[in-house]
């Protein structure tokens, strides 16, 4: 089976704009989950999704968002982008709980 | 609150030596632990998952609820075991993880 795949792989905003980045999950896996990694605060939940429904979110600011399609490919969302959104933002499946499959994850930059 | 703990941010050892990576957890119901892997320039990996019990690449984890830890051990590190290892927590019916901050296993010939 393919892993699950990020898209685009990089990205330089500026700040206050916005962004999406796309998830592709491993075929048959109906969780996705996102992460936030810093050095600083190293690898933070973000939300999950599981059936095109948010199951469980973590404690980001409301400009950070999220949907699932019913072919359970994900995006998320940053509004008004901050310097401190920079970091690589990591997407992982899961067929429903437990393990996940983690992508190579989306670098982004804000200036 | 759920909280896990590797207290070292670099383990340095040299290759044949046994290795210990520190993992405590913090969570009052039964936890799922596991330790994830990430190699130079690869993705983030399971590596070991605490109920599987098994042995990956010469290394295994056991959990410790009386002192609620997961500790990593592997009896003779190798130079390809050098990489970033994550213990991580799933608690209960959420689908997230919660990571340890990680340690850089450094393993010198």
């Amino acid at each position: 089976k393919a892993g699950v795949t990020q898209t685009p792989r990089y990205l330089i905003k500026t700040r206050g704009q916005q962004v999406t980045l796309s998830c592709s999950p491993i075929s048959g896996h109906r969780s996705v989950s996102w992460y936030q990694q810093t050095p600083g605060q190293g690898l933070q939940f973000l939300f999950e999704y599981f059936s095109e429904t948010q199951r469980n979110k973590g404690n980001f600011p409301g400009r950070f968002s999220g949907r699932q399609f019913s072919n359970s490919r994900s995006e998320m969302n940053v509004s008004t982008l901050e310097l401190g959104d920079s970091a690589l933002y990591l997407c992982a499946s899961s067929p429903d709980w437990g393990e996940q499959y983690f992508g190579p994850g989306t670098r982004l930059t804000v200036t | 609150a759920q909280r896990v703990t590797q207290p070292e941010k670099l383990l340095s050892v040299f290759k044949g030596a046994p290795v210990e990576l520190k993992c405590n957890y913090s969570y009052s119901g039964s936890p799922e632990l596991f330790w994830y892997v990430q190699y130079s320039r690869q993705r983030l990996q399971l590596l070991l998952r605490h109920i599987s019990r098994e042995s990956i690449k010469g290394f295994t984890a056991d959990l410790n609820k009386g002192e609620t830890s997961f500790h990593l051990k592997k009896p003779f590190a190798q130079e390809e075991d050098s990489a970033m290892y994550y213990c991580a927590l799933m608690a209960g019916s959420q689908g997230n993880l919660i990571f340890g901050k990680g340690t850089k296993l450094s393993v010198k010939p």
